[in-house]
């Protein structure tokens, strides 16, 4: 069976240091993968996805990148963080087509 | 470009009480709907599905109709527990070529079940 891993499950990190969350996936291969922001009390925001290795689409412009090194692995990073990036970042894989997502247990990112 | 429609809340009920949560869809293509619920700290966990018209999802007691004709897809329960208190969000996915541009989340529903 397919499985997601996400970590850390919470981190906080002072304004201006770098971040790195990575997201691997098991038991599916060539998935598409999700990086989503989830703000207090708000919907979600589709931030990053990858349809393949080194294929990244970027939805919103911002302080955040994400990379796709191996077909099952996807990291979120960013140079310097700002107050703004504080939340709950979410991963998620799905198969082409018709299909539901499938998330992680998400990251709790508090800047400070 | 495709979009879904819920009701935002917080909706309130007492224990025992039936729910529904209303979801509207407009999309370009045939979509697959989902509901998702989310427990407080935790990611999204697929509830219930449907992927053709008149489908009807079922999972813990909860059930959702893909209606075409009136491109709704409503989460109903007979009668809820506290523990059913959690954000619900309604989604649908389209085939597109694969990528985000298939796979749409309205922007959920908080549910709080009162004893």
């Amino acid at each position: 069976s397919q499985t997601i891993h996400q970590w850390p499950a919470t981190l906080v990190q002072p304004v201006g240091s770098p971040l790195s969350l990575e997201c691997t996936v098991e038991g599916t291969s060539n998935p598409n993968l999700y990086w989503y922001r989830q703000a207090a009390g708000r919907g979600l925001q589709l931030l990053f996805y990858s349809v393949g290795i080194g294929q990244i689409s970027s939805e919103v412009p911002q302080n955040l990148s994400a990379s796709r090194p191996q077909d099952r692995q996807f990291i979120l990073s960013s140079k310097k963080l700002l107050l703004s990036d504080s939340g709950f970042y979410l991963c998620a894989w799905r198969v082409t087509g018709n299909t539901e997502a499938f998330f992680g247990q998400g990251t709790r990112l508090t800047v400070v | 470009g495709d979009s879904v429609t819920q009701m935002e809340g917080p909706v309130t009920l007492s224990e025992e009480a039936f729910l529904t949560i209303n979801c509207t869809y407009t999309a370009t293509g045939y979509p697959s709907l989902f509901w998702y619920v989310q427990y407080p700290g935790e990611g999204l966990q697929l509830l219930l599905k449907a992927t053709k018209a008149d489908d009807k999802g079922s999972n813990k007691g909860f059930e959702a109709t893909y209606r075409k004709e009136t491109t709704s897809f409503h989460l109903e329960k007979g009668s809820v527990q506290v523990s059913d208190s959690a954000v619900y969000f309604c989604a649908l996915s389209t085939y597109s070529g694969g990528g985000a541009d298939g796979l749409t989340f309205g922007k959920g529903t908080h549910l709080i079940i009162q004893p």
